[in-house]
């Protein structure tokens, strides 16, 4: 049974902080990872992609792999309010597309 | 932006009712995925297919769920007869093997 585990929060954190969110997976083999935001109420939101080792800075965020200890991670800097949100980490599973999905971090920023 | 469109947005049911959820995924994606979210068991993938082949749906209770693809523009998903507990957020979402899946909004489903 391939596994993607987050803790599930909430995350709290005040606003300017870097707030940090973590993801484990089972599968070894596993080479593309995403991270996704959901608003409540709304659906998810693609906001990052890696594939390889090492970091990948998109403006405020930074995802981070690190193959060897099978672990993902979503930096975001100088947090807002309108961060708040819960953040699912998706591991591709096959060629054909299939995501294995997190329970998700829900992550809350305090003015 | 391209989006991924699904219909309805809302749906109040009773239970027995039969219920058709549509998809119309991204042009040019080839996979299309369904999920189903709920706060217990969070998001839960359901049935896929791709070039409108079904290709995984293991995820689905055969019983009552069946879903199809009649042509590269429409995906659907039905439940019939409809039970109080298959009450959910129904997510589509589109992708390809060159771009990552992107979700529609969801049908927010209320059997009664």
């Amino acid at each position: 049974q391939k596994e993607v585990e987050q803790n599930s929060g909430p995350l709290s954190v005040p606003e300017g902080a870097i707030a940090s969110l973590n993801c484990t997976y089972s599968d070894r083999g596993s080479q593309s990872f995403f991270w996704y935001r959901q608003y409540s109420g709304k659906s998810p939101e693609l906001i990052m992609f890696i594939y390889s080792n090492g970091d990948k800075e998109d403006g405020r965020f930074t995802a981070q792999l690190n193959k060897a200890s099978q672990y993902v991670s979503l930096l975001i800097r100088d947090s807002q309010p309108s961060d708040s949100a819960t953040y699912l980490c998706a591991v591709l599973y096959n060629q054909g597309g299939k995501l294995i999905f997190g329970q998700g971090t829900e992550l809350s920023v305090k003015p | 932006d391209a989006r991924v469109t699904q219909t309805p947005r809302d749906k109040v049911t009773e239970m027995g009712q039969e219920v058709t959820m549509r998809c119309q995924p991204i042009l040019g994606h080839n996979t299309v995925f369904w999920y189903r979210q709920t706060m217990m068991q969070g998001l839960e993938l359901l049935a896929y297919f791709r070039n409108r082949a079904p290709l995984d749906d293991s995820g689905m209770p055969k019983d009552r769920f069946s879903a199809e693809m009649p042509d590269a523009t429409l995906a659907t998903l039905k439940i019939q007869p409809s039970e109080p507990r298959d009450s959910a957020v129904y997510f589509c979402a589109s992708g390809s093997s060159y771009q990552p899946q992107h979700f529609g909004d969801g049908t927010r489903l209320s059997i009664l």
